[in-house]
């Protein structure tokens, strides 16, 4: 079946430092990724996706590439704030109609300290 | 923001008891869906609808039941409550032009003494 590997965290970091989240993703259909967001106390929301080989995601500085030859989704953001400070969910949907189910990857909780 | 809306927001409730949360859209999509999150988990699926009486079961489908008789509606139940069911449940809902793309209610917090 479908899985998803992400980096285990927490993840601790400086304001302004460079943030990578690493995701590998199993399918055995073509998916579509995506990073999701949650903030302390709140449900998910989607943060970027990716619907094909090489297409780039990217919101509120964030970038995501999707690399079938690796099957990796790593999440990038070259500057991150205090207010990033949330756990990151990596996530894909298997485009061969599966009812459009999500299957998440475990979370990383990311803290940034001013 | 998608208009998702849950209840009971928190709940405590005693094992061996009857517990029903509910969730509820005004975006008249055809896709609903339940998760459980727990720590080192993520989230994941319990039941899902496909359509008004459409539904069919996720991995973690054991001790739960969801109905659907309206397409605003999708009920998830625990018919006797335990304490392995302690969890934060989030429904979640797609459809329209972005059916790839799910959007998640605020969660219900259920604590099973």
């Amino acid at each position: 079946g479908d899985s998803v590997t992400q980096m285990e965290g927490p993840v601790t970091l400086s304001e302004e430092a460079f943030l990578t989240i690493n995701c590998t993703y199993t399918a055995t259909g073509y998916p579509s990724l995506f990073w999701y967001v949650q903030y302390p106390g709140e449900g998910l929301q989607l943060l970027l996706k990716a619907t094909k080989a090489d297409d780039k995601g990217s919101n509120k500085g964030f970038e995501a590439t999707y690399r079938k030859e690796t099957t990796s989704f790593h999440l990038e953001k070259g500057s991150v704030q205090v207010s990033d400070s949330a756990v990151y969910f990596c996530a894909l949907v298997d485009s061969g109609g599966s009812n459009y189910k999500l299957t998440f990857g475990k979370g990383t909780l990311l803290t940034v300290n001013p | 923001d998608a208009g998702i809306t849950q209840s009971p927001r928190h709940k405590v409730t005693e094992t061996g008891t009857p517990v029903t949360l509910r969730c509820h859209q005004t975006e008249n999509h055809r896709y609903m869906y339940w998760y459980r999150q727990d720590p080192g988990h993520g989230l994941r699926l319990i039941h899902y609808s496909y359509g008004v009486k459409d539904t069919d079961k996720g991995e973690v489908s054991d001790g739960y039941s969801v109905s659907r008789s309206k397409t605003e509606d999708f009920l998830l139940t625990l018919e006797s409550a335990t304490s392995s069911q302690t969890s934060v449940y989030f429904c979640a809902i797609t459809g329209g032009g972005r059916l790839y793309e799910q959007y998640f209610g605020p969660g219900t917090r259920l604590t099973v003494t």
